[in-house]
């Protein structure tokens, strides 16, 4: 069946540090890919997503790119703020979501 | 910016008691998901439908969940009777059909502690 398989966290980074959360994906057929991010006390909200291979997603500096010769969406940003402290979930779309355990970010001061 | 509406945000009572969480999916939205996240089991799909008609409520407790939407604006999931273990929090999300390039839009939740 169709998975997502992210790493595990926590992650903590200091701020304006480089940020890879990685993300790889088992699926049949041509799924679309997503990464959502959550912050404390709300839902999950959308972040940037790809529809097919070698698209790149991207939004408020966050960027990943649907790679299909290795099942994978990694997500990254050059440099993280305080502000971009989360819970970030990778998923993938077909006939339903499948939505990755989700990795705690804390980027600290 | 239109929004999934969940009410109500929390909800405290004792176990044995019945919960109703509902949700107003964004308007014209024709998918409506449950989930229930917590620590130890992250982010889990309980049920969802299509149309108001359920496709899939094989993740959730039969004996004491249930789900329904009544209208096109509405989705309500019950617990009956509730238990310690049933403390989560409660997501629901809408979507606009079977386009897998669309995103799930999520509301806040509903933080459910059962004592």
């Amino acid at each position: 069946g169709n998975s997502v398989t992210q790493m595990e966290g926590p992650v903590t980074l200091s701020e304006e540090a480089f940020l890879t959360i990685n993300c790889t994906y088992t699926a049949t057929g041509y799924p679309s890919l997503f990464w959502y991010v959550q912050y404390p006390g709300e839902g999950l909200q959308l972040l940037l997503k790809a529809t097919k291979a070698d698209d790149k997603g991207s939004n408020k500096g966050f960027e990943a790119t649907y790679r299909k010769e290795t099942t994978s969406f990694h997500l990254e940003k050059g440099s993280v703020q305080v502000s971009d402290s989360a819970v970030y979930f990778c998923a993938l779309s077909t006939n339903d979501m499948r939505f990755g355990a989700g990795t705690r970010l804390t980027v600290k001061p | 910016d239109a929004r999934v509406t969940q009410t109500p945000r929390h909800k405290v009572t004792e176990m044995g008691q019945e919960v109703t969480m509902r949700c107003q999916p964004i308007l014209g939205h024709n998918t409506v998901f449950w989930y229930r996240q917590t620590m130890m089991q992250g982010l889990e799909l309980l049920a969802y439908f299509r149309n108001r008609a359920p496709l899939d409520d094989s993740g959730m407790p039969k004996d004491r969940f249930s789900a329904e939407m009544p209208d096109a604006t509405l989705a309500t999931l019950k617990i009956q009777p509730s238990e310690p273990r049933d403390s989560a929090v409660y997501f629901c999300a809408s979507g606009p059909g079977q386009d897998r390039n669309q995103p799930q839009h999520f509301g806040d939740g509903t933080r459910l502690s059962i004592l």
